[in-house]
């Protein structure tokens, strides 16, 4: 059983540029989070998707922006990339039911570093 | 959201047990209090969730006094590899986890 896999595992893009980061989640699940993780910091969260729509968006312009696909992959897009964007991105999938322990899988993140 | 505080960092030697302590103060009536275990450049992986009282699994326990107004993580017998930034999350589900900075539990030969 695959777990969380993400693409590319490294990345580097000059500022200004754009990029896109790809998630495709554990199977069985149908939700996907996206984070920022900044070097010595923890994750921070960027937002979620369930059902093909945004349910969920942290504190993050409006230069990121996601998708999610009917077979529940996603992806991340950052507009007009920026130095501070440097940072590690973590896709984490997990079930939506009715039950509130619902355990969240992340992947092995992508290293995206601007120049 | 439930705002915690744990340690920056801890050291322990092979074979200890080691417990690490989180704060939550203003855990609200249907949080859970999730750990998770982070190793250099990998994403978090669950190490275990409880709501009240003890919970153990085959890595770690998890003791969460009745007030719920904290929860200690509990390793028994640590080895190198359990090097690594542990998170206390509090929350409801996998909706929006926030993670704090962690604590960097540093086990030594």
């Amino acid at each position: 059983d695959a777990g969380v896999t993400q693409s590319p595992t490294h990345l580097i893009k000059t500022r200004g540029q754009q990029v896109t980061l790809r998630c495709s989640p554990k199977s069985g699940h149908d939700t996907v989070s996206w984070y920022q993780q900044a070097l010595g910091q923890g994750p921070q969260f960027i937002f979620q998707y369930y059902e093909e729509e945004e349910r969920q968006r942290g504190n993050f312009p409006d230069r990121f922006s996601g998708h999610q696909f009917p077979n529940y992959s996603s992806e991340l897009n950052v507009n007009a990339l920026l130095l501070g964007d440097s940072a590690l991105y973590l896709c984490a999938s997990s079930l939506t039911g009715e039950g509130m322990n619902t355990e969240a899988f992340f992947g092995q993140g992508t290293r995206l570093t601007v120049v | 959201l439930a705002k915690t505080t744990q340690p920056i960092s801890m050291d322990s030697y092979e074979g200890q047990e080691v417990n690490i302590t989180c704060s939550h103060n203003n855990i609200a009536t249907n949080d859970y209090i999730t750990w998770y275990q982070q190793f250099p450049s990998q994403g978090p992986r669950f190490i275990i969730q409880g709501y009240k009282t003890k919970v153990t699994n085959e890595v770690a326990s998890l003791f969460i006094p009745a007030d719920r107004k904290s929860s200690t993580l509990s390793l028994p017998r640590v080895s190198l590899s359990d090097t690594a930034v542990y998170y206390c999350l509090v929350g409801g589900s996998a909706r929006q986890l926030t993670f704090g900075s962690g604590t960097q539990l540093t086990v030594l030969p």
